[in-house]
C-alpha cells in the first residue's frame, strides 16, 4: 500500500534551518509529484511547493521562494524539504503529499506530518 | 496567491444537510475544474474526499458531494453523521504550477 513516512519532530532556534524528509513506498516514486504543505497550530493548510520526482523539477510558493529548497532522491524514493532562516511563525506541522502530475489530480496520499517548533 | 475563502464554521443536526462554500477568483476556482476537498480530524493528516469538483474516490460515502458555480465551489454533506465532525479544506489549482488552499471550515454535528 502507498505510504509516505516523514522524519521526526524537530526543535530549532530562530535563524536556523530545518530539513524534513518524506520516504515513499508502495508505488513508483518517479511517476508522481511530492508537494509540501504546512499547518501552523490551529491554522489553515498552506501550500509551500513541490518536486516532480520524475524530472526533479521544483516550484515554490512566492511566500517561501527565498527560504525553501525541495530535493528528491529517486534511488531512495525520498523527498526532502529544507526551510532556512527560521522564525517563530514557522512553528507548524509540515506534511508531504503525493499527487499525479497535472492540475486536476488531488493530493491523494499524505505523510503523517512532522512538527517543527522554532523557539529560542 | 491569496487563500480561498471558506466560512470558519458550519453546523447541522444528525440527518440534516450542510453546505460549505469555497470562494476563489477567476484565476483559480473559476478557471479550472481542479477543486478538491479534504477532511481533517484533529491531530491527523488530511484525507481527500472530493476531486475535480465533484468526483468521489472509492470508499468515500455518497453523502459527500461537490459542485461549482462561477468562482465558488461547494461541498455538501447530506444525512449528517457524528463521524462527519471534522475540519474541511478546499483546494484549487491557480495556474503556473501553483496550488492554493482555503481557510478551512470546522463542521460541528449538533
Amino acid at each position: 500500500q502507498v505510504q509516505l513516512v516523514q522524519s521526526g519532530a524537530e526543535v530549532k532556534k530562530p535563524g536556523a534551518s530545518v530539513r524534513v524528509s518524506c520516504k515513499a513506498s508502495g508505488y513508483t516514486f518517479s511517476n508522481y509529484v511530492i508537494h509540501w504543505v504546512r499547518q501552523a497550530p490551529g491554522q489553515r493548510l498552506e501550500w509551500m511547493g513541490f518536486i516532480n520526482a520524475g524530472n526533479l523539477k521544483t516550484k515554490y510558493s512566492e511566500k517561501f521562494q527565498d527560504r525553501v529548497t525541495i530535493t528528491g532522491d529517486t534511488s531512495a524514493s525520498t523527498a526532502s524539504m529544507e526551510l532556512s532562516s527560521l522564525r517563530s511563525e514557522d512553528t507548524a506541522v509540515y506534511y508531504c503529499a503525493r499527487k499525479q502530475s497535472g492540475e486536476k489530480y488531488p493530493f491523494d496520499y499524505w505523510g503523517q506530518g512532522t512538527l517543527v517548533t522554532v523557539s529560542s | 496567491q491569496s487563500a480561498l475563502t471558506q466560512p470558519p464554521s458550519a453546523s447541522g443536526s444528525p440527518g440534516q444537510s450542510v453546505t460549505i462554500s469555497c470562494a476563489g477568483t477567476s484565476s483559480d476556482v473559476g478557471d479550472y475544474n481542479s477543486v478538491s476537498w479534504y477532511q481533517q480530524y484533529p491531530g491527523k493528516a488530511p484525507k481527500f474526499i472530493i476531486y475535480e469538483v465533484n468526483k468521489r474516490p472509492s470508499g468515500v460515502p455518497d453523502r459527500f458531494s461537490g459542485s461549482k458555480s462561477g468562482n465558488t465551489a461547494s461541498l455538501t454533506v447530506s444525512g449528517l453523521q457524528a463521524e462527519d465532525e471534522a475540519d474541511y479544506y478546499c483546494s484549487s489549482y491557480a495556474g503556473s504550477d501553483i496550488w492554493v488552499f482555503g481557510g478551512g471550515t470546522k463542521l460541528t454535528v449538533l
